[in-house]
């Protein structure tokens, strides 16, 4: 499984575009890029997927270089309720092969 | 739509005594189903997935088993804690052969032994 490194934490204002990278050196092929958000006490929540290039959906945006080594989430102007962990997640879609494994995470801080 | 049961909310036990955790999931049919657990200030771990009915993969070795007698039920079980064992558990399902990478979590159980 190809290995992912996030910062451990960041802190934004409130308003501001917040951009957290992934690195993930040894994607494989077949590798999906996912990003997941969990608040305290809760279970984490899926935002985005993507191969290459660019994806974008009503939450966030995910741009992802051509080699696919790294990848960001791109969450734009963001609010108090944005305060969560984001989880950077590599692997194959497919059935049958090891299901993702979730690493620490991203702390996210908005600040009033 | 699809929703995802986990009983108990919180859960306080004695070192030694038994556990069992229930899953249920609603609104799909033969969903893939996962246990996660997350301790304190940590990430989540996989202990367990299944794929169908009876069909269970560990990820890592301890006291926990997993059980699945039904195609949409989970469930999670020790027969005697331990200290470590205290956490936040997380039942989660994702659907298709094509689409392990998303996945939908219950609101969890935690756990907590003394």
């Amino acid at each position: 499984l190809a290995k992912t490194t996030q910062p451990i934490s960041m802190d934004s204002y409130e308003g501001q575009e917040v951009n957290i990278t992934c690195s993930h050196n040894n994607i494989a092929t077949n590798d999906y890029i996912t990003w997941y958000q969990q608040f305290p006490s809760q279970g984490p929540r899926f935002i985005i997927q993507g191969y290459k290039t660019k994806v974008t959906n009503e939450v966030a945006s995910l741009f992802i270089p051509a080699d696919r080594k790294s990848s960001t989430l791109s969450l734009p102007r963001v609010s108090l309720s944005d305060t969560a962990v984001y989880y950077c997640l590599v692997g194959e879609r497919n059935s049958g092969n090891t299901p993702l494994v979730f690493g620490k995470g991203t702390r996210l801080s908005v600040i009033a | 739509s699809q929703t995802i049961h986990q009983w108990p909310a919180t859960l306080v036990q004695p070192v030694g005594s038994p556990l069992s955790l229930e899953c249920t999931v609603e609104g799909t049919s033969n969903p893939n189903l996962y246990w996660y657990r997350q301790a304190a200030g940590r990430g989540l771990q996989l202990l367990f997935y299944s794929v169908g009915i009876g069909q269970i993969s560990s990820e890592v070795p301890q006291n926990l088993s997993a059980s699945r007698p039904q195609d949409r039920q989970f469930i999670l079980s020790s027969k005697k804690l331990l200290l470590s064992d205290s956490g936040f558990y997380l039942c989660a399902w994702s659907v298709g052969e094509n689409n392990w990478n998303e996945q939908f979590f219950g609101p969890g159980t935690r756990l907590t032994v003394l």
